[in-house]
């Protein structure tokens, strides 16, 4: 079947705009993640959503950011304001459950000018 | 500093050979999770092991889990130059939070 599938693969952006990243988790996953990865680095967590509710956003950096999932499949994380420290890669994972193994996409790498 | 450390940052073998990376993390944990990163983006699961379990093993992999000196180590048998990759642990702590915490890594490369 279908694996997680992340939109856009590239984002390029300049300082100050919105962007926001899409999220289309494996079918009949409840369990969603959100993470960024800087080079070198391992992926760092954003938040977890079980089905429509963020259960866990206390990896957001600061209220610029912010996600959804209104119907618990899709997931949209937005950016505000960008900065260049926002420049990554942006993952997303489900899961079928919360301790479950993790599917990852492919990501979005985000480049901010 | 991040909750799993993964250690050697970077390990170079001959193909054939054993790899044998350690993870160690800080607070009592729920599970213990290892992924293989491919240069580029996806991260493909390997093997997860729960915090009452002591090892698991998936075909030429084994890992263990030692809660007492809170680490973990993933053992690959018989290496491949397909196996070079970046391998991560990552673990969820016990008490009130869904956050997986992800090690910096160790890079492999396994040398035909």
């Amino acid at each position: 079947g279908a694996g997680v599938s992340q939109t856009p693969s590239n984002k390029v952006t300049e300082k100050g705009k919105y962007v926001e990243l899409r999220c289309d988790p494996i079918s009949g996953h409840t369990a969603l993640y959100w993470y960024r990865q800087s080079l070198g680095q391992g992926p760092e967590f954003l938040i977890y959503f079980q089905g429509t509710g963020a259960a866990d956003d206390s990896g957001l950096p600061n209220d610029r950011f912010f996600a959804v999932r209104p119907e618990g499949s899709v997931s949209t994380l937005k950016i505000q304001r960008t900065e260049r420290g926002d420049s990554a890669v942006y993952l997303c994972a489900s899961s079928l459950l919360a301790d479950n193994e993790q599917f990852f996409g492919p990501g979005t790498r985000l480049t901010v000018l | 500093s991040q909750q799993g450390e993964e250690d050697p940052q970077a390990l170079s073998i001959q193909e054939g050979e054993n790899a044998t990376m350690n993870c160690s993390y800080k607070t009592s944990i729920n599970n213990l999770q290892w992924y293989r990163q491919n240069s580029g983006r996806g991260l493909v699961h390997l093997i997860l092991i729960r915090s009452n379990e002591r090892e698991k093993h998936s075909g030429r992999l084994r890992v263990t889990l030692d809660t007492s000196k809170k680490s973990s180590s993933l053992l690959i048998t018989a290496s491949r130059a397909a196996d070079t990759a970046s391998y991560f642990c990552a673990t969820r702590a016990t008490s009130g939070t869904y956050k997986y915490i992800f090690g910096t890594g160790t890079r492999l490369k396994v040398l035909a």
